[in-house]
């Protein structure tokens, strides 16, 4: 069964810099997609970013990217230039290509501070 | 505007009783999801629907039930045989079922009294 971890229950990062996330799975897989959602205090689950297994360049969305290892296993999320807004809730997500169902790891709580 | 519409934003319940915690999406996705969050912990996919009047059990879907009418709309039943069911569900929908982005709606916090 795939499994998916986040290994910091918690992290603070001053405003304007940067902060990275870890996250590793374990799969015997190939196709797979990879997600990060964030979820503000208002618990709504935000599309962060999503990779897909296949692909090796990391993906990108503005001040957010990946660094997707996938030999390792590992797939950490970088944010740049930290703001305010960025205070949330960090969950990895990972789907088994050809199905429909996501793992979610138990998340990070992230605080940016001024 | 097109989205996920979940209500009532919190929900309470005596126990013994049935509740119905109602999802919509104008997305026209064909693929919706209901998820468990609880303290400290990821989602817990619940059931899943790929297309309408289909549907299928998740990993924790004892004590729950659902229905898919219409592709619009998902509801789920929490009903009295849920031992534990004060936690925060969400709703999702997805383009198709296979490999697409899951996007979700705002919740609701059901608590048992």
């Amino acid at each position: 069964a795939q499994t998916v971890t986040q290994s910091q229950p918690e992290m603070s990062v001053q405003e304007a810099e940067t902060v990275t996330l870890s996250c590793t799975y374990d799969t015997s897989e190939n196709n797979y997609y990879l997600f990060w959602y964030k979820q503000p205090p208002s618990r709504q689950m935000i599309l962060v970013i999503r990779q897909e297994a296949y692909k090796q360049q990391n993906a990108t969305e503005n001040r957010f990217s990946v660094n997707f290892q996938k030999a390792a296993k590992s797939f950490s999320l970088k944010i740049s230039d930290s703001q305010l807004g960025d205070t949330a809730m960090y969950f990895c997500a990972f789907m088994r290509g050809g199905y429909n169902k996501l793992i979610f790891g138990a998340g990070t709580r992230l605080a940016v501070h001024p | 505007d097109g989205g996920i519409t979940q209500s009532p934003k919190y929900l309470f319940r005596k126990e013994g009783q049935n509740v119905t915690l109602s999802c919509e999406q104008n997305l026209n996705h064909d693929a919706m999801y209901w998820y468990r969050q609880d303290p400290g912990q990821g989602l817990r996919l619940i059931y899943y629907s790929q297309i309408v009047n289909d549907f299928q059990k998740g990993d924790i879907a004892e004590g729950y039930s659902v229905s898919r009418e219409k592709k619009e709309s998902f509801p789920l039943t929490v009903t009295s045989a849920q031992k534990n069911p004060t936690a925060f569900y969400l709703c999702a929908s997805s383009p198709t079922s296979v490999g697409d982005t899951q996007y979700f709606g705002p919740g609701t916090r059901l608590t048992v009294l």
